[in-house]
């Protein structure tokens, strides 16, 4: 049973506007949520993470919020660029790095 | 440095066959791990090891050995190839006291098993 999840496959986005991924857990003991850009015929890069302890984290374009009472997680990216389109998943750890992750979220920006 | 280094890059095999996935890095990273890939599943932790000498399982460890006598290497074996474990496998290594958010993925192996 996936502890992670994405339930959205994919997301189309025009260039310069907001993209907003969802991630939803069921385990209460993830305390370190990441996510992960990846591109075609290459492996996951790390893009940006949050601690439990926090509700927002923020890296340039990049801001990761946190609702652990809904166990939710989400990624906002504005503006949106071409060079954004990729695959992303959501992972979560429980304090002993094995990662587990979503299915993933592709995103298509649009000129 | 190369980071972490994987090969082959795609490799078909018959049923029943036996290969070893390679996975190198070298940033001394003590933990490593192998994940695969499937659609619509994300990425599942297959094995891991804290360091060398130290080996465990992860989510879908079935079918899978691994062995860590080095920093460096974490290959991956399989030891009679089933149609089940075509996939893309990618290893991955981190620092612990980087933190958590450090793993660095290879590029991935394609295995199609027919």
């Amino acid at each position: 049973d996936q502890q992670v999840k994405q339930n959205s496959p994919s997301l189309s986005v025009q260039e310069g506007r907001i993209s907003i991924l969802n991630c939803d857990y069921t385990n209460s003991m993830f305390d370190y949520f990441l996510w992960y850009k990846k591109y075609p015929a290459e492996g996951p890069t790390f893009l940006i993470s949050i601690s439990s302890i926090k509700d927002k984290n923020e890296d340039g374009r990049f801001t990761v919020f946190l609702n652990k009472s809904a166990k939710h997680l989400s990624l906002h990216i504005v503006p949106s660029q071409p060079g954004d389109s990729a695959v992303y998943f959501c992972a979560a750890s429980a304090d002993d790095y094995k990662l587990s992750f979503g299915a993933g979220t592709t995103v298509t920006v649009r000129a | 440095n190369a980071g972490v280094t994987q090969t082959p890059k795609f490799q078909v095999l018959k049923t029943g066959q036996s290969m070893t996935l390679q996975c190198a890095q070298d940033m001394n990273h003590e933990y490593m791990s192998w994940y695969r890939q499937d659609p619509g599943m994300g990425l599942r932790l297959i094995h891991y090891s804290v360091g060398a000498g130290i080996t465990d399982q992860g989510e879908v460890p079935n079918g899978y050995n691994v062995s860590r006598s080095t920093t460096e290497d974490f290959p991956l074996r399989l030891l009679s190839a089933a149609p089940s474990q075509t996939s893309v496998y990618f290893c991955a290594s981190s620092y612990p006291e980087q933190g958590k958010e450090t793993q660095y993925f290879g590029p991935g192996t394609r295995l199609l098993v027919l």
